[in-house]
């Protein structure tokens, strides 16, 4: 049974320029949550997708916006890169949205902006 | 809005020696709550969740925690440490209709003396 898988592992980006993160759930879930872990810090929400439509939001600015496809993957696009935005980036999958079901992370995408 | 507090930073424990962190939330109502922990470079892994009923819950890898509403407090517990329980630990919130959101404290980083 496959976990949640991202990709890519690492990148490298200069400032101004757009990412596109890429995200699979796992096996028979259907809700992905995006969320950006600073270092030193925790994660914090950025955005969920639950039926290819952005469900709850977190405090981060539109340059960040996200998709879900019909297969449930996701992708996290980040728009006029700030050396800010470098981060940890995590996907976290699960069953529904009607409550904190257990979420079950990917190993993340490691974006540094120079 | 809620939030959680990780009051220790670093913790040092000699293998073979107990261990307790320590986590408080702030919210009105009982959250729910979850401990993850962050091995160097990896995502987060699931130790153990609290959503109702008994107290205190049992996890993988030997741990356990103890929910306190009168204390706000869901701290983790260890009886023994391993070597191989060095890493970074999370405590995270979810809120009853409040989708599957978390909110991280900002973590402790746990180091294990041989």
């Amino acid at each position: 049974d496959a976990g949640v898988t991202q990709s890519p592992t690492h990148l490298i980006k200069t400032r101004g320029q757009q990412v596109t993160l890429r995200c699979s759930p796992k096996s028979g879930h259907d809700t992905v949550s995006w969320y950006q872990q600073a270092l030193g810090q925790g994660p914090q929400f950025i955005f969920q997708y639950y039926e290819e439509e952005e469900r709850q939001r977190g405090n981060f600015p539109d340059r960040f916006s996200g998709h879900q496809f019909p297969n449930y993957s996701s992708e996290l696009n980040v728009n006029a890169l700030l050396l800010g935005d470098s981060a940890l980036y995590l996907c976290a999958s699960s069953l529904g949205t009607g409550g904190p079901d257990t979420q079950y992370f990917g190993p993340g995408t490691r974006l540094t902006v120079l | 809005a809620q939030s959680v507090t990780q009051p220790d930073i670093h913790i040092t424990v000699s293998e073979g020696a107990s261990l307790e962190l320590r986590c408080n939330y702030s919210y009105g109502a009982t959250p729910y709550l979850f401990w993850y922990v962050q091995s160097p470079g990896q995502g987060l892994q699931l130790l153990l969740k609290y959503f109702s009923g008994d107290t205190l819950v049992q996890g993988i890898k030997g741990f356990e925690a103890e929910f306190k509403r009168s204390q706000s407090s869901f701290n983790l517990r260890k009886p023994s440490v391993h070597w191989s329980d060095a890493a970074e630990y999370f405590c995270a919130v979810g809120l009853t209709g409040g989708g599957n959101k978390l909110t991280f404290g900002t973590g402790t980083q746990l180091k294990v003396e041989l």
